[in-house]
C-alpha cells in the first residue's frame, strides 16, 4: 500500500515570497490533516479536511496561510507572504475517518522550509 | 482543553538496557492515547495505541506502552533496547467525544538516544 506522498521534500525561500505544498493522502482516506512541526516540538495541527469539506481551521494562520482539497483526494497548502517564523517542517497525514477508533494517522514524509 | 507532556528533552540509555520513555496525559472523558516514532527527515510512524480494554498495548518493533488512568499516564517502554531505536518519539493525544473529537495533541517529543 503507498502511503502518503509530499512534495517539495526540502524548499529555501526568502521572507515575503510564496510556497506551496502539495500532498496525496494514502488512497481511500477520507480525512486530511497538515500540520506544522517547528523544531523542538510536536506537530501542531493547521487544518483538517473530511473529504473536500474543512472539519477544523481554529490554529491557521489565515491571513497568509490557505488550504484547499477540492475533489476530496490531494490537498494543496499555500503560505503568501511566508514569514520568517513558517520556517519548519510541514506534515501531511491522512485517515481513514476523522473520529472513532481506529482513526490513527498515517504520516508523509514532510516538506522542510526555510525562510530566509 | 487536551494536553500532553513529555518530561524529558532526551533519554539515554546502552543497548541491551531496558528503555522508558514517560508521557503523561490531560484530557475530557475517556483518552485515546497513542505513540509515534520519528527517524532524521522522514514523518511520524505509528507505534501504537490504546483505545480501551487491557492497560498493556503491544505494538511495532517489541515496543510496549502501560496505560494508567489514576496517573494519567501512558509511559513507552521496551525491555531490550536496540541502537536502531535512537529517534524521536512523540506521545499523542485524542478526546472520544466533545469539541477535540478527532483532534490529535502531540507531546514536545522525547529524543532517545541508544548507545553500543
Amino acid at each position: 500500500e503507498a502511503g502518503v506522498a509530499q512534495s517539495p521534500r526540502y524548499k529555501i525561500i526568502e521572507k515575503r515570497q510564496s510556497v506551496a505544498f502539495w500532498c496525496n493522502p494514502i488512497s481511500g482516506h477520507a480525512t486530511l490533516y497538515w500540520y506544522q512541526q517547528i523544531l523542538g516540538q510536536g506537530p501542531k495541527l493547521l487544518i483538517q479536511f473530511q473529504n473536500n469539506g474543512v472539519v477544523d481551521d481554529s490554529q491557521l494562520p489565515k491571513d497568509r496561510f490557505s488550504a484547499e482539497r477540492l475533489k476530496g483526494v490531494d490537498s494543496t497548502l499555500k503560505i503568501q507572504p511566508a514569514k520568517l517564523e513558517d520556517s519548519a517542517v510541514y506534515l501531511c497525514a491522512s485517515s481513514l475517518q476523522a473520529g472513532g477508533r481506529h482513526n490513527e494517522q498515517f504520516f508523509g514524509p514532510g516538506t522542510r522550509l526555510t525562510v530566509l | 482543553a487536551q494536553s500532553v507532556a513529555q518530561p524529558e528533552d532526551q533519554v539515554n540509555v546502552a543497548e541491551g538496557n531496558p528503555l522508558t520513555v514517560k508521557c503523561t496525559y490531560s484530557v475530557s472523558g475517556n483518552p485515546y492515547l497513542f505513540w509515534y516514532v520519528q527517524y532524521p527527515n522522514r514523518g511520524l510512524q505509528f507505534l501504537l495505541k490504546y483505545i480501551t480494554g487491557d492497560n498493556l498495548v503491544k505494538g511495532s518493533y517489541g515496543f510496549e506502552a502501560e496505560f494508567n488512568k489514576s496517573q494519567t499516564s501512558f509511559h513507552l517502554k521496551k525491555p531490550s533496547a536496540l541502537v536502531s531505536d535512537s529517534a524521536l518519539y512523540f506521545c499523542a493525544v485524542r478526546a472520544s467525544y466533545g469539541d477535540s473529537w478527532g483532534k490529535l495533541q502531540f507531546g514536545a517529543g522525547t529524543q532517545v538516544v541508544v548507545t553500543p
